[in-house]
C-alpha cells in the first residue's frame, strides 16, 4: 500500500525554466509534508516543508503547494539550475507518530543546459 | 553543527560476520532513526529512538539490533545477515516536537556476500 506516490519517475527541464514535481497521498492523517533532494550514494537533504494548516510555503527558488482536498502537493523550482539535477522525494508524517516519515518513490530531475 | 555522521562509509561482510554501523549527531536532537534504502526505492524506516528509548520497530528481523548508548550516538549491530540485506543504511535525527524535519547522514553502503 503506497500511501505517498510520485507518479513521474523522471522529469527533464531546461535551465532557467520552472520544474514542477508532483506528489499525491492517500492517508488523511498526514499533516506534515517535506521534500528531500538526494544525490547518488548520499543521504537525502532537506529542502522545504509545509504543515497542513498552510497551502503554500516559499524558500528562495523553492515553493511547495498543498491542496488538502485533492491530497496533492507540488514542488516548484524557479529558475531551475543544473545543480538541481537529483532525485526528489516527497515525504509525509502524521501527528503523534514520532514523525515517522513515509516517502514517495522519487522523481529524477534532470536540468539540461 | 548541522551534521549527521555515519561510519563506515562502505562495509562488506560475510553472512557469518558480526559488524556494527555507527551514527553520531551533535545537534541536541533527541529523536534518531535508522532507514534502509535499496536501489531505485525510497528509504524505508527501520527503527526510531526517542530520548534514547526505542519507540518504533518496523518489524525488522532480529539480525538487526539497534542501540542508543547516549543522546548523540546510534548504533546498528548486524549479525548473520543475508545477501538481500545489502543496501544503503541511513541514519537521521530530529528535534523533538511537531513539524521538525529529519536530518540525514550520508549513509553506509552495506554489501553482504
Amino acid at each position: 500500500d503506497q500511501q505517498v506516490k510520485q507518479n513521474s519517475p523522471s522529469l527533464s527541464v531546461q535551465e532557467g525554466r520552472i520544474s514542477i514535481l508532483n506528489c499525491d497521498y492517500t492517508n488523511s492523517m498526514f499533516d506534515y509534508f517535506l521534500w528531500y533532494k538526494k544525490y547518488p550514494a548520499e543521504g537525502p537533504t532537506f529542502l522545504i516543508s509545509i504543515s497542513s494548516i498552510k497551502d503554500k510555503n516559499e524558500d528562495g527558488r523553492f515553493t511547495v503547494f498543498l491542496n488538502k482536498s485533492a491530497k496533492h502537493l507540488s514542488l516548484h523550482i524557479v529558475p531551475s539550475q543544473p545543480g538541481d539535477s537529483a532525485v526528489y522525494f516527497c515525504a509525509a508524517s502524521a501527528h503523534g507518530t514520532a514523525s515517522k516519515l513515509t516517502f514517495g518513490t522519487g522523481t529524477r530531475l534532470q536540468v539540461t543546459l | 553543527d548541522t551534521e549527521v555522521t555515519q561510519t563506515p562509509k562502505h562495509l562488506v561482510m560475510g553472512m557469518t560476520n558480526k559488524k556494527s554501523l555507527k551514527c553520531e549527531q551533535h545537534m541536541g536532537h533527541r529523536a534518531m532513526y535508522w532507514y534502509k534504502q535499496k536501489a531505485k526505492k525510497p528509504p524505508e524506516l527501520m527503527f526510531v529512538y526517542s530520548y534514547e528509548k526505542l519507540s518504533i520497530n518496523e518489524s525488522v528481523p532480529s539480525r538487526f539490533s539497534p542501540e542508543c548508548p547516549n543522546s548523540s550516538l546510534l548504533n546498528l549491530h548486524l549479525h548473520a545477515l543475508q545477501p538481500e540485506d545489502s543496501a544503503l543504511y541511513l541514519c537521521a535525527s530530529r528535534e523533538e516536537g511537531s513539524y521538525n524535519e529529519q536530518f540525514f547522514g550520508p549513509g553506509t553502503r552495506l554489501t553482504v556476500l
